[in-house]
């Protein structure tokens, strides 16, 4: 069935550095990847999405690229601060309706 | 705040009980979402309305599970006979596009 994986599962930066977010999925129908960012107890927030027929985007210090023909997608956290620190999922989107998540990665900053 | 609210937020329950919990989605949106989230995971597929139509429901959705949306407005996900297992953050999202709202979820515990 539709996986997606999700890497790496944890990962801490020091406040200022890069932080990068890879995911990889399995159904070459899937045409739309948006990321979200968690907080404890609360819900998923969208942060960033890409569609198909676009390679990149940038939004601030996020940045998001695709590669189609790998089914390769990455999320790009530049000059990272403390209160980037959460859980993000990546998704793809089949369909217009069935969404499938990767397990997430908890990001640490610290200060 | 995404506009997106579920009630309640916390539900305790002892199991055999059954429990009912409600999304009120932003009210231009015509799509709706149920996930279910346990701990460490990203969000599972439960259900996707359009409008008042329940156009697919997940393997994941047992015959203890149902849903409505009567009017295409808000939502109620029902779960009979309730079991330990069944102990999860369950999400509402909405949205016209690809594009999910979520809200903050209902936590469920069962006893």
């Amino acid at each position: 069935g539709e996986n997606v994986e999700q890497h790496p599962s944890t990962l801490s930066v020091q406040e200022g550095d890069s932080a990068v977010i890879k995911c990889t999925y399995s159904d070459s129908a899937s045409n739309y990847f948006p990321w979200y960012k968690q907080e404890l107890g609360k819900g998923p927030q969208l942060i960033i999405d890409i569609r198909s027929n676009v390679g990149e985007k940038k939004d601030q210090r996020i940045a998001v690229t695709l590669n189609k023909t790998a089914k390769h997608f990455s999320l790009h956290i530049t000059e990272t601060q403390p209160e980037d620190s959460a859980v993000y999922f990546c998704a793809a989107e089949t369909g217009g309706f069935k969404t499938i998540f990767g397990a997430g990665t908890r990001l640490f900053v610290k200060a | 705040d995404t506009g997106v609210s579920q009630d309640p937020r916390h539900k305790i329950t002892k199991r055999g009980q059954n429990v009912t919990f409600r999304c009120d989605p932003i009210s231009e949106h015509n799509r709706l979402y149920w996930y279910r989230q346990t701990l460490g995971q990203g969000p599972e597929f439960l259900t996707y309305f359009q409008n008042e139509a329940q156009l697919e429901k997940s393997r994941l959705l047992s015959d203890r599970f149902s849903a409505e949306r009567p009017k295409g407005s808000f939502s109620t996900l029902e779960i009979q006979r309730t079991e330990q297992g069944d102990s999860a953050m369950y999400l509402c999202a909405s949205g016209n596009q690809e594009t999910q709202y979520f809200g903050p979820g209902t936590r469920l515990l069962v006893l």
